[in-house]
């Protein structure tokens, strides 16, 4: 049963361009929204979050859109750098417990020179 | 600051054998969830650990079962391995409650092969 879908599976920009990556979810409890960053042989680490109250929220070159009545959020890599190539999985889960979270399955960007 | 640390980093067992992994939660928080996260996967949630009781459980057999001690650190053991328990095994601490409950920090994750 899969409650997060994401896509697409992988991405190659050119270094200076805009990654999106996209997630739909289904349960309409889930009230937390964050986006993970996972580069090889390391854990995922929390890159920037959203709650379904806002419908955008914007950190440094990554920035969050979201859509209640589509069930869907998205991720947007503006100024794309070789550094950001990683796999990037969005979750969705309660926001009193993040630690319950149901994740994508991941989309791996690479950003060419 | 110490992270979430997990151990071993890496391990080989054949079918059927048991394993246990540990884990210890970034330095302040309570509660402790497993996830396992097979090659090109996202991570899927085993189960959760709060007050050194299971509290939320994923779509996992009891197979898979854990432990959280009084100083927050847990282990996870999966019994009767079988190939498809091969998987990387990440573990995740997070602080319980109305503040901080959000953030989840995870560790670089143990990673399984089953022979």
């Amino acid at each position: 049963q899969q409650q997060v879908k994401q896509s697409p599976q992988s991405l190659i920009v050119q270094k200076g361009g805009i990654s999106i990556i996209n997630c739909a979810y289904e349960n309409t409890a889930f009230d937390y929204f964050p986006w993970y960053q996972q580069f090889p042989g390391k854990g995922p680490a929390l890159l920037i979050a959203i709650r379904p109250d806002v419908s955008e929220k914007k950190e440094g070159r990554f920035t969050i859109s979201f859509n209640k009545s589509a069930k869907q959020f998205s991720l947007h890599i503006m100024d794309s750098q070789p550094g950001d190539s990683a796999t990037y999985f969005c979750a969705a889960s309660m926001r009193t417990n993040a630690g319950k979270s149901t994740f994508g399955d991941g989309t791996t960007l690479t950003v060419k020179p | 600051d110490a992270g979430v640390t997990q151990s071993p980093t890496h391990l080989i067992k054949t079918r059927g054998q048991q394993v246990t992994l540990r884990c210890s939660p970034k330095s302040g928080h309570d509660t402790v969830s497993w996830y396992q996260q097979a090659l090109g996967q996202g991570p899927q949630f085993i189960f959760q650990y709060y007050e050194e009781e299971e509290r939320q459980r994923g779509n996992f057999p009891d197979r898979f079962s854990g432990h959280q001690f009084p100083n927050y650190s847990s282990e996870l053991n999966v019994n009767a391995l079988l190939l498809g328990d091969s998987a990387l095994y990440l573990c995740a601490s997070s602080l319980l409650g109305q503040s901080g409950a959000n953030v989840l920090t995870f560790g670089a994750g143990s990673r399984l092969t089953v022979l």
